[in-house]
């Protein structure tokens, strides 16, 4: 099964921004690969950000960002809140059957 | 308002039997395709089916295959996932899903399925 590669974990200071990225086993990310975005709190359902690589549903704040960088999908979090501190994961497509990253746990300190 | 409520999770006993259901509101259930996504405990997400719109296709995660199978009811706005052959590794959250081919936008609160002796 292919592999989709996330940073196990990163820390932003409140008020900054952060970069997370999505990376593909088989290659460069495009478009094609409909990249989505997920956030996850402790208890809860995940949450859709993102998807078709930049596209915000009409629930997700302005300051989350998904683009194509380097290769890989990214999700940018700017002006970060503590609300932020959570777990994101990212998921492709790979011709109909999707994969999720194994998401990336942020903390906000 | 979309609501989907995922039922018929419990304790089954490796190689036993388990049928998820999902009901659905706030929407027209026939017109979207649909998807179960699973998470082991402590562990991260993983897409396990999904079935378009009619019932016509279905997919599935080559860890499940010929052990899972996804259906539904449009009549009865309903999601299923008949799981046999259980294993300890089915262990995990199944949430049922709201999707579209490239985005899953929707998700139910989740069932627990624990296999185990």
């Amino acid at each position: 099964q292919t592999v989709v590669t996330q940073e196990p974990s990163l820390t932003v200071s409140p008020g900054g921004t952060v970069t997370l990225t999505c990376a593909s086993g088989t290659g460069a990310v495009t478009s094609d690969y409909y990249a989505n975005w997920f956030q996850q709190k402790p208890g809860q359902a995940p949450r859709a950000l993102i998807y078709s690589t930049s596209k915000r549903h009409s629930w997700t704040p302005a300051r989350f960002s998904g683009s194509l960088l380097g290769g890989k999908a990214a999700l940018t979090l700017s002006g970060v809140q503590p609300d932020d501190e959570a777990e994101y994961y990212c998921l492709l497509y790979y011709g109909g059957a999707p994969v999720f990253g194994g998401g990336t746990k942020l903390t906000v300190l | 308002e979309v609501q989907l409520v995922e039922s018929g999770g419990g304790l089954v006993q490796p190689g036993g039997s388990l049928r998820l259901s999902c009901a659905a509101s706030g929407f027209i259930f026939s017109n979207y395709w649909m998807s179960w996504v699973r998470q082991a405990p402590g562990k991260g997400l993983e897409w396990v089916a999904n079935i378009k719109e009619d019932g016509s296709e279905k997919y599935y995660v080559d860890s499940v295959k010929g052990r899972f199978t996804i259906s539904r009811d449009n009549s009865k706005n309903s999601l299923y996932l008949q799981m046999n052959s259980l294993r300890a590794e089915d262990t995990a959250v199944y949430y049922c899903a709201r999707s579209t081919v490239t985005n899953i936008p929707y998700w139910g609160q989740g069932t627990l399925v624990t296999v185990s002796s």
